[in-house]
């Protein structure tokens, strides 16, 4: 199947600090990827879809200004958690579907921690 | 607005038995895809099974087949000849065209199986 990948998988900072992190699909153009934030023992929650080239679609909630998803090509991209806070350590996962493609591809997850 | 339920936060089967994790669903769309994926401690989204609204017959990968009843909107997992491997957590999906075909997970049942 199709392979998507994750950087870093984990990472650990200070509370007010800048965080990004990368999605990749390694063999095929992730044409929209969603980006999913799963809290300890919680379900995944959509947190935005972006469609390579255009602005990403952010859930009800998201803060937009907070959370900045960049998909600048068709086999990345990224989740920037700005200033971020300890309410934000959460483990952070994306996913990618191609054109065409029903089926999405997950990649393994970040665990971020704000100290 | 999709719904998805799982009513089993928490469930244990004996090495070698068969196991089935309840799913419920509720949405106004005709054409839809139901999905169930496991996820252990690592954190990585595996995908299982899938289900599409209009297949007739139930879907079957490997040890693990969905009992899909359309008309009580009802995809419950079948685990059979569970392995140790497969203690985990394990979610219950949906996605329709309609809702641009974003997932909608369930809350999760953790499989605990007994040696």
């Amino acid at each position: 199947g199709a392979v998507v990948s994750q950087h870093p998988s984990w990472v650990i900072c200070k509370s007010g600090t800048s965080v990004k992190i990368e999605c990749r699909s390694l063999d095929f153009q992730a044409t929209t990827m969603f980006w999913y934030r799963q809290f300890p023992k919680q379900s995944l929650m959509l947190m935005a879809t972006s469609n390579e080239g255009s602005k990403a679609t952010y859930e009800q909630g998201v803060e937009k200004d907070k959370f900045l998803i960049n998909h600048a090509s068709l086999t990345l991209s990224t989740l920037t958690v700005t200033s971020a806070h300890p309410e934000d350590s959460s483990f952070y996962i994306c996913s990618a579907r191609t054109s065409g493609r029903t089926r999405q591809f997950f990649g393994p997850g970040t665990r971020l921690t704000v100290l | 607005a999709q719904k998805i339920t799982q009513t089993q936060p928490g469930m244990f089967v004996q090495e070698k038995e068969a196991v089935t994790l309840d799913c419920t669903y509720d949405t106004s769309d005709q054409s839809y895809g139901l999905f169930w994926y496991k996820q252990p401690s690592s954190g990585e989204m595996i995908f299982l099974i899938y289900q599409g609204s209009y297949d007739e017959q139930n879907a079957t990968e490997g040890r693990y087949s969905l009992n899909f009843q359309k008309a009580r909107k009802s995809a419950n997992l079948v685990i059979s000849a569970s392995q140790l491997g497969d203690s985990a957590m394990y979610f219950c999906a949906m996605r329709s065209p309609n809702t641009g075909n974003q997932f909608y997970f369930g809350t999760g049942t953790s499989l605990t199986v007994i040696p």
